[in-house]
């Protein structure tokens, strides 16, 4: 199975940061990466495909990139309603993974 | 618009079974793979497998094979998730999740697009 590995698992910052988020996979996944946020009680939501393209109704300060092993999410312009957990996810091979998550909370 | 309802909690004993439901709404049911996946309590996703409404064709990860069945009732646009032998690591919130296939870069990517809210089960004796 392919291991994604988060970092940090855990971010404080304050409204109006940016800041940025790594998943790195176990083996080349191309470009086979998804982002999720997800609020507490509620179901993930998607952010981002193919590593770098918004889905659609996500605003753009959300971007991500990255190919191979190595990828980012970066979020501008921190604002109350982005503090969540975010998750990467491999859809290159099954069995489908997923990071461990990212809290980000506020400072 | 595109919605996915998911049926209610259910407290079960070891060695039980449960089934849980999805129900899709504001799109041809048959045209989007729906995909399984939980979450135990405090924990990350996990994915558990995928299945063809058009076909019924279904795909487990090894964790689940032998123990989880999907099906789909077509009539009625909804597809259901069957897990056995229930132990108390079972306990989690189970989701469904559509597949939204988009293109990038000439590439074809799935995406989960739209999920259910969850259906909590509870693994108790």
């Amino acid at each position: 199975d392919i291991q994604l590995t988060q970092s940090p698992s855990s971010l404080s910052a304050s409204v109006g940061d940016r800041v940025t988020i790594t998943c790195r996979a176990s083996q080349d996944i191309s470009n086979y990466l998804a982002w999720f946020q997800q609020k507490p009680g509620e179901a993930p939501k998607s952010l981002i495909y193919a590593a770098s393209s918004l889905q659609g109704g996500v605003p753009p300060k959300f971007t991500g990139s990255g190919s191979g092993t190595d990828f980012t999410l970066t979020i501008s312009s921190l604002q109350p309603e982005d503090f969540a957990t975010y998750y990467c996810q491999q859809y290159k091979d099954y069995p489908i993974t997923f990071g461990q998550g990212t809290r980000l909370e506020i400072k | 618009q595109v919605q996915l309802v998911q049926s209610g909690a259910e407290v079960k004993k070891p060695g039980a079974s449960v089934r849980v439901s999805c129900k899709a709404s504001g799109y041809t049911f048959q045209t989007y793979i729906i995909n399984w996946l939980r979450q135990a309590p405090g924990q990350g996703l996990e994915w558990m497998g995928w299945m063809d409404p058009d076909t019924g064709y279904t795909d487990f990860a090894q964790k689940f094979q032998g123990r989880v069945t999907m099906t789909r009732d077509t009539s009625i646009g909804t597809a259901h998730m069957e897990l056995r032998n229930l132990k108390s690591e079972d306990t989690a919130v189970y989701y469904c999740t559509r597949v939204l296939v988009l293109a990038a870069a000439g590439q074809k990517h799935d995406t989960f697009d739209v999920w259910g809210h969850g259906t909590m089960v509870t693994v108790s004796s």
